[in-house]
C-alpha cells in the first residue's frame, strides 16, 4: 500500500508556541485530510483540502495542499493545552475505496 | 444526527470467546470501515463496505468477519478471540464521492 510519512513523530512545545507538521507521499493524491485524535476518543476531521496549492484555515489551524500533490502541511498557531493529541494526515484518490493514513504526530503542550 | 455510534465502549473477552462489535451511522453514507489501533500506533484497516450487501478485506482481516445487511449498520465479528486482538476498534463512514471519513468513539477491547 501507499506509505504516508508524517513528521515529526512527536513534539513537546510550550504553550503559546506555533507548531508545524507535514506529511509526504510517494504518490499523488486528489484530497488531503487532517484529523485530530484526543486520548480515548476517535479521530475528528479538522481540515479537508481539495486542490493543489490550496490553503485552508480552521481557527488557529492552517493546512496546505502541496503544489506537487504529494505533500501537505498543518500549522497550529499560539498553541494551547487543549491542542494535545495525535494529528493524522490522510490522502485520498478520487474513485478509490479507502483513505491512506499517516502514522501520526503526537503533540504535547506544556503549560 | 448522532453520526457514527459504536457499542460497547469497553469489553473484556476471554481467549477463544466470540463477540460482535456494533457500529451504526445515521448519515446515509454508503461507505463504512472498521479499523484497529494498537497502543501508540496508527490505524489499520480491517474490513470495509461500499454499500449494503458488499464487503471487502482491508489490510488486517484475519480473525474477523463483517456483514452489511443495511446502510446504517456494519457489525464486526470476532471469532475465537486471541490476545493479539486486544486493541481499540474504530468504525467510520463516508459519502460516495468525497474522501472525508467520520469516526465513531471506538470500542476498547481486551482479550485475556
Amino acid at each position: 500500500g501507499q506509505q504516508l510519512n508524517q513528521s515529526p513523530q512527536s513534539m513537546f512545545i510550550q504553550e503559546g508556541e506555533d507548531v508545524s507538521m507535514n506529511c509526504t507521499s510517494s504518490s499523488i493524491f486528489n484530497t488531503w485530510l487532517w484529523y485530530k485524535q484526543e486520548p480515548g476518543e476517535g479521530p475528528v476531521l479538522l481540515i479537508a483540502l481539495y486542490k493543489a496549492g490550496e490553503l485552508t484555515s480552521n481557527g488557529r489551524l492552517t493546512a496546505q495542499f502541496g503544489i506537487t500533490r504529494k505533500d501537505s502541511f498543518l500549522n497550529i498557531s499560539a498553541s494551547i493545552p487543549s491542542d494535545v493529541g495525535i494529528y493524522f494526515c490522510a490522502g485520498f484518490i478520487t474513485g478509490a475505496n479507502n483513505l491512506f493514513f499517516g502514522t501520526g504526530t503526537r503533540l504535547t503542550v506544556i503549560p | 444526527n448522532a453520526g457514527v455510534t459504536q457499542t460497547p465502549k469497553f469489553h473484556i473477552l476471554k481467549i477463544g470467546q466470540s463477540m460482535t462489535l456494533q457500529c451504526t451511522q445515521d448519515m446515509n453514507h454508503n461507505y463504512m470501515y472498521w479499523y484497529r489501533q494498537d497502543p501508540g500506533m496508527g490505524l489499520k484497516l480491517i474490513y470495509y463496505s461500499v454499500g449494503a450487501g458488499i464487503t471487502d478485506k482491508g489490510e488486517v482481516p484475519n480473525g474477523y468477519n463483517v456483514s452489511r445487511s443495511t446502510t446504517e449498520d456494519f457489525p464486526l465479528r470476532l471469532e475465537l478471540a486471541a490476545p493479539s486482538q486486544t486493541s481499540v476498534y474504530f468504525c467510520a463512514s463516508r459519502q460516495g464521492w468525497t474522501g472525508e471519513q467520520y469516526f465513531g468513539p471506538g470500542t476498547r477491547l481486551t482479550v485475556t
